[in-house]
This record gives C-alpha cells, structure tokens and sequence, in this order.
C-alpha cells in the first residue's frame, strides 16, 4: 500500500509568480484535502476534492484553486503569489466524500517560500 | 462553530516522566476529536480518535486521551515520555458543513534524556 505524496518537496517563487503542487492519494482512496501550514501554527483547510469535484472549500480566496484526476491524484494551484503565502502545503486523502471521519493520511507537504 | 484551543505551546518533560499536552474544544454538537502528531519533516499522522464512543481513548504508541464534556477538555496523556515522542501534537475537531478538520496551533512537546 503507497502512501501519499507530494512534489516538489521544496520550492522558491517570487510575488507575483504562479505555483502548481502535486499529489499522489494513498492506494484506494477517492478524496484528497489541502492545508496550508504556516510557520508554528496549525494546519488550515483550503479545500477538498471528491471523485474529480470540489465539495468543501475554506476561507482562502479564489486564487488557489485545484484539481482532481481520474486516479485520485491532485494538484493546488495558486496565482498571484504573495509573501504570505509562504507555508507549508499539506495533502491528505482519505476514503468517502463530503462526511470527514478525521482520518486523513498525510504527506509530508511541500515546502513553498515565496521571495 | 467549532475550535480547539491548545493550552500549551510547548512542553518540556524529562524521559520516563508523564506527559500532559491539554486541549479544551468548542462545539455547537457532538464533536468529533482527534489528537494528531507532526515529526520534523514528516507527514501528520493520527495519534488516536473520540467519535461518542468510550470516553477514554487509546491511541498509538502508549498515548491515550479522556473526552470530558463538563469540562470541554481532550487532553492527551502518556504515563512514560519516551526520546521519539519529541515532535509537535495538534488537537482537531471536525468542521461543519465542511466536514474538514479544525487543527490547534500545536503543542511542540521536548523530551530530556
């Protein structure tokens, strides 16, 4: 069983640039969520893919958008890139949709600092 | 709306002594709540999980945490720090309509030998 992961591991943009993060879903599982991680805080939600469509977005503007493919597998993508957005980006699968039963499986993130 | 609040932004405990981490939750319903480790440079992974079960909660690696409703809390405890528990814990709760997890600002706990 593959867990999931993320590329590239670590990368550095400038303000203004655009950004594409991949993900690989664990073997079987149909949903993939993103969280950014900023430095010393927790992680926080941007959204979650269900079967190739979105069912759950956070409080992060339209910049940052995603994708899901016929495999599961994901990519975030964000626009216009702003200092702020320097964090770390978490990818989690998970199996079933919209009903979150708290049991993600994490990779370990990609790194994004933007100059 | 739900949220978790950590009480400690870091703890600091000698090996083979008890580890307390603390979290109180907010919930309009029923919560569902989850303590969940951070390694450097790793993935998170879920310690252990309440879902209106048993109060008291075994979780991975000797970790084990009590929900308590008149208090709010979920706090996570472990009887023996051990070397490779250094790493940062975060207490979630499920979202809302959302269904997403509500993670804490963590908990970075530090193990002495």
């Amino acid at each position: 069983e593959t867990g999931v992961t993320q590329s590239p591991t670590h990368l550095i943009k400038t303000r203004g640039q655009q950004v594409t993060l991949r993900c690989s879903s664990q073997s079987g599982h149909n949903t993939v969520s993103w969280y950014q991680q900023a430095l010393g805080q927790g992680p926080q939600f941007i959204f979650q893919y269900y079967r190739e469509e979105e069912n759950g977005r956070g409080n992060f503007p339209p910049r940052f958008s995603g994708l899901q493919f016929p495999n599961y597998s994901s990519e975030l993508n964000v626009n216009a890139l702003e200092l702020d957005d320097s964090a770390l980006y978490l990818c989690a699968s998970s199996l079933g949709g919209f009903v979150n039963t708290g049991e993600l499986f994490f990779g370990e993130g990609s790194r994004l600092t933007v100059l | 709306a739900q949220s978790v609040t950590q009480l400690d932004s870091h703890v600091s405990v000698s090996e083979g002594t008890p580890v307390l981490l603390r979290c109180n939750y907010s919930s309009s319903y029923s919560p569902s709540l989850f303590w969940y480790v951070q390694h450097p440079n790793k993935g998170l992974q879920l310690l252990l999980k309440y879902t209106s079960a048993a109060t008291l909660v075994k979780g991975i690696n000797g970790f084990e945490a009590e929900f308590k409703k008149s208090e709010t809390s979920f706090h996570l405890t472990k009887p023996s720090a051990h070397m490779s528990d250094a790493a940062e814990y975060f207490c979630v709760v499920t979202g809302g309509s959302q269904g997403n997890l509500i993670f804490g600002k963590g908990t970075k706990l530090s193990v002495k030998p």
